[in-house]
């Protein structure tokens, strides 16, 4: 079936450094890719998507590009700020409606 | 500006009350989602809707059971409260058509069982 591996946690990062978080999926079809941003005390918030191979998502300085060759969907960002810090949700959706999450990426970054 | 509202932040329950979380989207989606969020577990679906007066259990359904009498409200309800149902319960809802519509998140409710 469907499933979503995200890196394990926690990251601790200085302001400015440079962030990827990677994610690897597992799909029969061709799927929808997103990943969402948890703040705390929060729900969840789309940050960006890719809906077919080779397309880039990008938002609020984050990317990820669809990796269909390596099934994979890294989340980057060059420069992290202290206002990053949250938990990151990589997740799919194929044909059905319902989406499949990994299991979160904490990220705290310190001035 | 859109919305998924979760009527509670924050609740606490005993032991074998029965709690309804409520939920309520104003987008017009067809589709609305139940998750539960655990440390180390990311998100389990709890159970789904894609219409009025429709359900389907998710991965975990013991225990709990929704209710859809209307497109814009989808109710959560724990029949019998136990502390294994501390957690934050997440509510969200989606257009159905399109592959790349995403979910719309509601803010979440924090339950504690004591």
């Amino acid at each position: 079936g469907d499933s979503v591996t995200q890196m394990e946690g926690p990251v601790t990062l200085s302001e400015e450094a440079f962030l990827t978080i990677n994610c690897t999926y597992t799909a029969t079809g061709y799927p929808s890719l997103f990943w969402y941003v948890q703040y705390p005390g929060e729900g969840l918030q789309l940050l960006l998507k890719a809906t077919k191979a080779d397309d880039k998502g990008s938002n609020k300085g984050f990317e990820a590009t669809y990796r269909k060759e390596t099934t994979s969907f890294h989340l980057e960002k060059g420069s992290v700020q202290v206002s990053d810090s949250a938990v990151y949700f990589c997740a799919l959706r194929e044909a059905g409606n319902q989406f499949y999450f990994g299991t979160g990426t904490s990220l705290t970054v310190i001035p | 500006d859109v919305k998924v509202t979760q009527s509670s932040r924050y609740l606490v329950k005993r032991t074998g009350e029965k709690v309804f979380l409520e939920c309520v989207q104003d987008m017009d989606h067809e589709n609305m989602f139940w998750y539960r969020q655990d440390p180390g577990l990311g998100l389990r679906l709890i159970y789904f809707s894609y219409d009025v007066k429709m359900k389907e259990k998710g991965d975990i359904p013991e225990g709990y059971s929704v209710s859809r009498e209307k497109k814009e409200r989808f109710s959560l309800i724990l029949e019998s409260a136990s502390t294994n149902q501390t957690s934050m319960y997440l509510c969200a809802s989606r257009r159905p058509t399109g592959g790349g519509n995403g979910y719309t998140f509601g803010s979440g409710t924090r339950l504690t069982v004591v």
